[in-house]
C-alpha cells in the first residue's frame, strides 16, 4: 500500500531561518505530488504540486520543492521563512496504475516560525 | 473566485443519531472527494465520485454513505455516530477523471467540524 512518510513533526524556526521539510513516499511507479498547507482554523492549500518534468518546482509564497525518484523523496524548502508561513504542511501522493486522484497524505508538519 | 461549499461548518450530534454533510463543488468541476481529518491526524480519503459514479473508495465506515446528484454535488450521510467520528470532514473538487485525462488539483472546502457527544 501506499503510504507518505514526513520525517519533522514539530519544527520552530526563527524568522529568516531557511526551511526543509522532508517527505517521502513509497510506490515503485508513477506518482503525483502534493504540498498542502493548512493554517490555523482553514482549510488546506495547495503550495505546490509535480506531475512531470522538471523536478525542481515552484509553488506560491517563495516555496519549492524538489522530486528525486531515486530517493522517493519530495522535499519542501524556503530559503527565508516569515512569521505568516506558521501552519501546519502536508505531503500527499495520489499514484496507481488506476489513479483516481486520492490523495495519501503525510501525518503532516507544524511549523511555528518566532517573529 | 468560487470555492468548494461546504454545509454545514459545524454540527454536534449525540451517539447514535444521523448526520448530512453536503458539499458543493467548484462550478464545472465533476469529481468529488470526501476526507476525514482527526485531531492532530492527517486527513484521510473516505470517497470520490467522477460524473455521479463512485470512483474509488477508502477507509470509510460501512455506517457512512455518500452519492453526487446531478447537479455534481456531493452529500455524505452517517448513521449510527460513535464518538470516534469526531473529527473534521473535507470535501475537495476536481475537474476531469483522474484515470482517464490524469489527475489534477484538489480544491478542498473549509470543511465541516462533526463533533459527537
Amino acid at each position: 500500500a501506499q503510504s507518505v512518510s514526513q520525517h519533522n513533526h514539530h519544527v520552530i524556526l526563527s524568522e529568516a531561518a531557511s526551511l526543509e521539510l522532508g517527505c517521502n513516499y513509497s510506490y515503485g511507479g508513477t506518482v503525483n505530488l502534493f504540498w498542502y498547507v493548512q493554517y490555523p482554523g482553514q482549510h488546506l492549500q495547495l503550495l505546490l504540486k509535480y506531475f512531470s518534468g522538471d523536478p525542481l518546482v515552484k509553488g506560491i509564497k517563495g516555496f519549492e520543492a524538489e522530486f528525486i525518484k531515486s530517493k522517493f523523496s519530495f522535499n519542501l524548502r524556503k530559503p527565508s521563512v516569515q512569521w505568516s508561513d506558521t501552519a501546519e504542511y502536508f505531503c500527499a501522493v495520489s499514484a496507481g496504475s488506476s489513479n483516481t486522484g486520492k490523495l495519501i497524505f503525510g501525518q503532516g508538519t507544524t511549523l511555528q516560525v518566532k517573529p | 473566485a468560487a470555492g468548494v461549499i461546504q454545509s454545514p461548518r459545524h454540527l454536534i450530534k449525540e451517539k447514535r443519531e444521523t448526520a448530512t454533510l453536503k458539499c458543493y463543488p467548484i462550478p464545472r468541476h465533476d469529481t468529488v472527494y470526501w476526507y476525514q481529518q482527526g485531531p492532530g491526524q492527517d486527513p484521510q480519503f473516505l470517497i470520490s465520485f467522477y460524473e455521479k459514479m463512485q470512483s474509488d473508495k477508502g477507509s470509510i465506515p460501512d455506517r457512512f454513505s455518500a452519492q453526487q446528484f446531478s447537479d455534481y454535488h456531493s452529500e455524505l450521510n452517517m448513521s449510527s455516530l460513535e464518538l470516534g467520528d469526531s473529527a473534521l470532514y473535507f470535501c475537495a473538487s476536481s475537474l476531469g477523471d483522474a484515470g482517464t485525462s490524469g489527475v489534477d488539483e484538489q480544491f478542498f472546502g473549509p470543511g465541516t467540524r462533526l463533533t459527537v457527544l
